[in-house]
C-alpha cells in the first residue's frame, strides 16, 4: 500500500502563474482533506472532499483557490494567479468512511518567486 | 472562538531525560483530541486519539492523557529517534472527523 501520494513534492512558480497540486488517497479511502502549513504556523484546514463532491470548503480562501476530487483520478488543489503569500506546504490527507484517523501525504511545497 | 495552544514551542532533552508537552484547548464541544508526530519534510503521522477526560493511551515511550481543558504528552526516557515536532489537534464538528484544528506544535530535540 503506497499510502497517500502527493505530487509534485516541490513546485516553484512566479507571481501570477497557476499551481496545481495532486493527491492520490490511500487505496480504499474515499475522503480527502487538504491542509496548508504556512512557515512558523500550524496546519490549517482548507477543504474536505468526497468523490465528485465538495463537502466542506470553509477553510478555502474565497478567491483563486479551488479543489476537486473527480470520479477517476487524483484530487487536485488549484491556485490561480499565485502570490508570495501562497508559499507554503500543502498537505493532503485521506480516510475511510467513519474513520477518525487521517493518513497524511508527505506534502507539496510551493514557493512563489 | 476555538483555540488550541501548545507549549513549550521547543524542547531540548538529553537522552533518557523524561518530560511532558502540553496542549490546552478552548472549544465549544470536543469530539476528540489527537496527537500526531511530524518529522522534517514529511507529513504528520498519527499517534493517539483521546475522547474524554481521564482517558490515557500509551505507545512505547509515549503516554497521552486528557483533562477537560488540556492534554499532556509524556515522553519517558526519550531516545534520539523521538526527535520530531509533536502536533495536537481537536475535532469539534459532528460532520467530519477529518476537519481538525491544530496547535502550532512542540519541536522536540533529543541529544545522545
Amino acid at each position: 500500500n503506497a499510502g497517500v501520494m502527493q505530487n509534485p513534492r516541490h513546485l516553484v512558480r512566479r507571481r501570477g502563474q497557476e499551481a496545481r497540486l495532486r493527491c492520490s488517497p490511500m487505496k480504499g479511502h474515499s475522503h480527502v482533506y487538504w491542509y496548508r502549513q504556512l512557515p512558523e504556523e500550524g496546519l490549517k484546514f482548507m477543504v474536505y472532499l468526497q468523490k465528485e463532491n465538495i463537502i466542506d470548503e470553509s477553510g478555502m480562501p474565497k478567491e483563486r483557490f479551488s479543489a476537486e476530487f473527480p470520479k477517476e483520478g487524483p484530487s487536485i488543489l488549484r491556485i490561480q494567479q499565485v502570490v508570495r503569500g501562497d508559499s507554503a506546504a500543502y498537505f493532503c490527507a485521506s480516510s475511510t468512511t467513519g474513520a477518525n484517523v487521517l493518513t497524511f501525504g508527505a506534502g507539496s511545497r510551493l514557493t512563489v518567486l | 472562538e476555538d483555540q488550541v495552544t501548545q507549549s513549550p514551542e521547543a524542547l531540548r532533552l538529553q537522552e533518557g531525560e523524561s518530560s511532558s508537552l502540553n496542549c490546552s484547548y478552548t472549544v465549544s464541544g470536543l469530539r476528540g483530541l489527537f496527537w500526531y508526530r511530524q518529522d522534517p519534510g514529511k507529513g504528520p503521522e498519527f499517534l493517539f486519539t483521546l475522547y474524554s477526560a481521564g482517558e490515557e493511551k500509551e505507545k512505547e515511550r509515549l503516554k497521552a492523557t486528557l483533562t477537560k481543558k488540556e492534554s499532556f504528552l509524556h515522553i519517558t526516557a526519550p531516545k534520539p529517534e523521538d526527535s520530531a515536532t509533536y502536533l495536537c489537534a481537536v475535532s469539534v464538528t459532528t460532520d467530519s472527523w477529518g476537519k481538525l484544528q491544530f496547535g502550532a506544535g512542540t519541536q522536540v530535540v533529543v541529544t545522545p
